[in-house]
Parts: C-alpha cells; sequence; structure tokens
C-alpha cells in the first residue's frame, strides 16, 4: 500500500534562519507531488507542485523553494524565514498524469512557528 | 480560472441535529468533486467524490450530491456526532493542469 511522510512535524525557527521540510511517498511511482499551507483560521493554499524530477510550478511568489530529487522526495525550502510563513505545512501525492483522479492523499503535516 | 466556494463557519451544532455545508464551484468542462475532513492537528482525508453529474458519493453517513445545474455539491448528515468536529474542504480537479482547488474550509463543532 502506498504511504505518505513528511517530517519534522513540529518546528520553530527564528525570522531569517533556514527551512527544510521532506516529504516522502512510498509504494507508487512516478506521482504527482503537492505542497500546501494552511495559514491559522484559513484555507488550503497550493504552494508548489510536481508532475516529475525536476519539474517544479510554483502558485505564489515568495521566499520559498520546491525540489524533486527523486521521484518520490519533495522538498520545501527557505533561505530566510519570515514570520508570515508560519502555518501548517501539508504535502500531498496523487497518481500521475493521464491517469490521475484528482485524488489527493495527505501527509501528516508539520507546524511552523516562526519567532 | 477554477474557484470553489464554501460556506463560512464556524458551524456549532447539537449532537444528532442534521447538517449541510453549502458548496458551489465554477469549472472549464466536467470537474471531479471532493469532500476532505481534517480532524485537529491532522492532514486531510478524503470524505467522499463524485465524478459526473447526479452522482452521488457517500461515507461515513455524510452524502453529496453532484448537481452540474446548480454547479454545487453540498455536505449533508442526517445525525452528526461529536466525533463529526473537524474542517470540511469541498474541493474540484478539472483535469488540465493535474491541480485540485480548495474552499476555503468550514469549520464543524458538535457539541453534546
Amino acid at each position: 500500500s502506498q504511504t505518505i511522510h513528511q517530517w519534522p512535524a513540529t518546528l520553530v525557527q527564528p525570522v531569517g534562519s533556514p527551512l527544510s521540510l521532506e516529504c516522502t511517498v512510498e509504494g507508487t511511482s512516478n506521482p504527482n507531488l503537492y505542497w500546501y499551507r494552511q495559514a491559522a483560521g484559513r484555507g488550503l493554499q497550493l504552494l508548489f507542485y510536481s508532475v516529475g524530477i525536476g519539474q517544479i510550478s510554483s502558485e505564489v511568489p515568495q521566499n520559498l523553494s520546491a525540489s524533486r530529487p527523486q521521484d518520490r522526495q519533495f522538498i520545501l525550502s527557505s533561505k530566510k524565514l519570515l514570520l508570515s510563513d508560519s502555518g501548517f505545512y501539508l504535502c500531498a501525492w496523487s497518481v500521475g498524469r493521464k491517469v490521475n483522479t484528482g485524488e489527493l492523499f495527505f501527509g501528516e503535516g508539520s507546524r511552523l512557528t516562526v519567532l | 480560472g477554477d474557484s470553489v466556494t464554501q460556506m463560512e463557519g464556524p458551524v456549532t451544532l447539537s449532537e444528532e441535529a442534521f447538517l449541510t455545508i453549502n458548496c458551489t464551484y465554477t469549472a472549464t468542462g466536467y470537474p471531479s468533486l471532493f469532500w476532505y475532513v481534517q480532524y485537529p492537528g491532522e492532514g486531510l482525508q478524503l470524505l467522499l467524490k463524485a465524478t459526473k453529474a447526479d452522482d452521488k458519493g457517500s461515507n461515513k453517513g455524510f452524502e453529496a450530491t453532484y448537481r452540474k445545474e446548480t454547479t454545487s455539491f453540498h455536505l449533508e448528515k442526517g445525525s452528526v456526532q461529536v466525533s463529526d468536529s473537524a474542517v470540511y474542504f469541498c474541493a474540484l480537479y478539472s483535469g488540465g493542469y493535474q491541480k485540485v482547488t480548495f474552499g476555503t474550509g468550514t469549520k464543524l463543532q458538535v457539541i453534546p
């Protein structure tokens, strides 16, 4: 069966520090991968998605970046965090390309607090 | 572009009350529609889905019918429980760009 893991689960970082959140999927090949952010009391904002290794689409201009070094690995990074980067970050996957039904499978989430 | 509009929360209900959470959408073509649920401190999980007009998705006592004529996908449950307290997200997928569009979420609180 397929599983998705993301870590760390909780992170407290000072303003200006770097960030790295990692997400891996097991039990499937060539998935689409997504990073969403959920700010307190707000909905889901799509940050990045990827349909293949090295292919990253950015939805919102910001100081965050994403990379997909391997087929089932998706990393969210920042060189210098801002207070506004605080939130709950969710990684998700779906089956890829032509067989994609739109159903997403989410990780457990990573709560980031920037102080 | 695609968009999803769902009713503002929070919604507070007594146990065994009837639940309706409204969701309407704008999309090109014929999207698939979803309801996801997020329990406190967790990621989202799929609650139910419908892939074409007049389809009814159902799971755990929740139901939603894909209404193309009114572009709606309202979530209903006949008798809510305290354990249903969560945030509910309506979403659509229209296939073109491999992206899913979410509504802003509706927080449901069920009190005993």
